[in-house]
């Protein structure tokens, strides 16, 4: 079976450009997750879904951020403006169920210039 | 801030046991607790999953007391292909975003 899948792997744009990250869950997963990594604060859950309605986005860290799951195989992290402070890598995950592990992709590295 | 709470760092050896223990102490009746393997550039890699008692797998085996307060993941003669830092985590059907929320994880280094 195919895992989460990411794209693109890697992105490198100036600030000010909009950014689009999209990411197809593993067929049957009720759950989709959105998180961002970096060295100073880790792994931070900024969004997820459950049967593409979005549960709890506080963790989006302001207005510029927006995500969309408009069917059950497809999502995008969307970022516009984007700025140098969003460089991260952003990795999303998808679950079956409530409680069942979550399995992640292979993330996207961003570069904001 | 992430419901779990776990050592910042361990080293080893290879071939010996390792042991990372886990305190979430406000695990929730439906929530499940779970491990994950994270190598650099990868995402998360799910290792171990259980609810109570002791669960077995080809790579690890997971603990957890009858409080379900702790957990205690066991990796049996390590290699230096276990250099990693591993993630716990307890969430269930309304648990929320703070179950989600991973926390520094525990980075094991591996001598050999």
């Amino acid at each position: 079976d195919a895992g989460v899948i990411q794209s693109p792997r890697h992105e490198v744009t100036e600030m000010g450009q909009e950014v689009t990250l999209r990411c197809k869950p593993i067929s049957g997963h009720d759950y989709l997750f959105w998180y961002r990594q970096t060295m100073m604060r880790g792994l931070e859950l900024l969004i997820y879904f459950n049967n593409n309605v979005p549960i709890d986005d506080s963790g989006m860290p302001e207005d510029r951020f927006s995500a969309k799951m408009p069917n059950a195989s497809f999502s995008t992290l969307k970022i516009q403006p984007s700025e140098p402070r969003d460089s991260a890598v952003y990795f999303c995950a998808s679950s079956s169920r409530d409680g069942q592990p979550q399995h992640f992709g292979d993330g996207t590295r961003l570069s904001i210039l | 801030l992430a419901k779990t709470t776990q050592p910042i760092s361990m080293d080893s050896y290879e071939g010996q046991e390792v042991n990372i223990t886990c305190s979430h102490n406000n695990i929730a009746t439906n929530d499940y607790i779970t491990w994950y393997q994270q190598f650099p550039s990868q995402g998360p890699r799910f290792i171990i999953q259980g609810y109570k008692t002791k669960v077995t797998n080809e790579v690890a085996s997971l603990f957890i007391p009858a409080d379900r307060k702790s957990s205690t993941l066991s990796l049996p003669r390590v290699s230096l292909s276990d250099t990693a830092v591993y993630y716990c985590q307890s969430w269930g059907r309304g648990t929320g975003r703070r179950a989600l929320t991973f926390g520094s994880g525990t980075r094991l280094q591996v001598q050999p």
